[in-house]
């Protein structure tokens, strides 16, 4: 149980080009899902908090203009990195939590690459 | 901000020794969590301590919470070739639901 679906897993594209990648949640009702960024080597880094319904809580740093948040439904959360940049490259990887002090399920995570 | 680190950052250790990596939080924390991440996966969640002092074992795992429960640290005895992994810990703040992850210690054994 607690599968986490991310889709793509890779993407290629071009500076200026916005890319949407999609986090599901596929048995299990999300309360919450979570964005991270990770770099080569690094641990994750918290880039916003989204409840289902609501606005996303961006963490510091985090241009909330660059990174859209939709989450949607209970099962579905989606990153829209706009007008994408070769700064903008790394690994994208969401989890979804059923809310209070349930653990995070992380889906398998986004590779971006801009040329 | 809460700030998380784990040291060491990389052990390499010769299959059947054991392996301990120690998480330090710089303010209390509601509970702690450890995640382990295979190279090229995500991470996976291990297992959660709340109570001060709080010891738990997984089979050759064992996890122990701090008693002012700003430390933890995850210990795997014998290791073998698939404890192969980052190992993250990852500290909640009371009232808050999000995670702040530990810098891992990256585990590589020597067959």
């Amino acid at each position: 149980g607690a599968v986490v679906s991310q889709h793509p897993s890779r993407v290629i594209c071009k500076s200026g080009t916005s890319v949407k990648i999609e986090c599901r949640s596929l048995d299990f009702q999300a309360t919450t899902m979570f964005w991270y960024r990770q770099f080569p080597k690094q641990s994750l880094m918290l880039m916003a908090t989204s409840n289902e319904g609501s606005k996303a809580t961006y963490e510091q740093g985090v241009e909330k203009d660059k990174f859209l948040i939709n989450h949607a439904s209970l099962t579905l959360s989606t990153l829209t990195v706009t007008s994408a940049h070769p700064e903008d490259s790394s690994f994208y990887i969401c989890s979804a939590s059923e809310g209070g002090d349930q653990p995070q399920h992380f889906g398998d995570g986004t590779r971006l690459s801009i040329l | 901000g809460q700030q998380v680190m784990q040291i060491p950052q990389y052990q390499h250790v010769q299959e059947g020794e054991d392996f301990t990596t120690y998480c330090n939080s710089s303010t209390t924390l509601s509970n702690i969590q450890w995640y382990k991440q295979r190279p090229g996966g995500h991470p996976v969640f291990l297992i959660q301590l709340v109570k001060s002092g709080e010891v738990k074992k997984q089979k050759r795992l064992t996890f122990q919470f701090g008693e002012a429960k700003k430390n933890s640290s995850l210990h795997i005895t014998a290791t073998q070739t698939t404890d192969v992994g980052t190992y993250f810990c990852a500290g909640r703040d009371f009232g808050n639901e999000k995670l702040t992850f530990g810098t891992g210690t990256r585990l590589t054994i020597i067959p």
